[in-house]
């Protein structure tokens, strides 16, 4: 069974840096053409593509974000991490997760549940 | 960067009905278009991908066509379980989704 599943803090200060963990089971990132990527959705907003990491280590980012998004994952604990610096109130969103099986093509089969961010003072 | 816009942002319609939703690609997406549906407080699903392509487990009343900057998701006869929000996905150049549209009941 494949699963992922989001964690991480439910509020932020702004200026702080935000650390998400997505743990995940029933797949390996070492399998060609295997990534988790990262999307998130601001409340009653659409859906925001942020960063992936790949099977051959390839890290990718939204070039809006870039500057602030970092990606790496712990292979022992099939877990992938991202991390934004500076976090402002437009970074309230909730952030998932999601398995792309599709060789690069960045299509996303399987998410997780998600998690609620707010950035707030 | 690539946009999309999704056409209507919002649309009632009755059990039964044949739905259309369009998305348009600011420039050429080839077949790098993928359709997703999601649902209150829920995760999106993956529906369509590669424009044309049904997603395992997803009923086969849903289907994308299109190419270039046109794409059409259809719903043949719309389901109560279908009421959701739609978003295309290009997948061209990095990653950027719709703005969505919303179906609900009439």
């Amino acid at each position: 069974q494949i699963t992922l599943k989001e964690s991480g803090p439910i509020v932020v200060k702004p200026s702080q840096t935000l650390t998400l963990t997505c743990t995940f089971s029933g797949f390996s990132l070492t399998t060609t053409g295997v990534g988790v990527g990262w999307i998130r959705q601001p409340p009653g907003k659409a859906l925001e593509w942020l960063a992936g990491y790949y099977w051959d280590d390839d890290r990718r980012y939204s070039p809006t974000l870039k500057s602030r998004l970092t990606v790496t994952k712990d292979t022992s604990r099939n877990q992938v991490v991202l991390t934004m610096t500076n976090v402002g109130p437009a970074d309230t969103a909730t952030y998932y997760c999601a398995r792309d099986e599709s060789l690069g093509k960045y299509w996303f089969d399987r998410w997780g549940q998600g998690t609620l961010v707010t950035v707030s003072s | 960067d690539i946009q999309m816009t999704q056409s209507p942002s919002s649309l009632s319609a009755s059990v039964g009905d044949r739905v259309t939703i369009t998305c348009r690609a600011s420039q050429s997406v080839s077949s790098y278009l993928n359709w997703y549906q999601q649902k209150p407080g829920k995760a999106p699903h993956l529906l369509i991908y590669d424009a044309t392509n049904l997603q395992r487990g997803v009923p086969s009343r849903f289907s994308g066509s299109g190419f270039g900057t046109d794409f059409t998701l259809t719903i043949s006869s719309l389901q109560p379980e279908d009421f959701a929000t739609y978003y295309c996905q290009q997948t061209y150049t990095l990653v950027t989704f719709g703005p969505g549209t919303k179906v609900d009941i009439k």
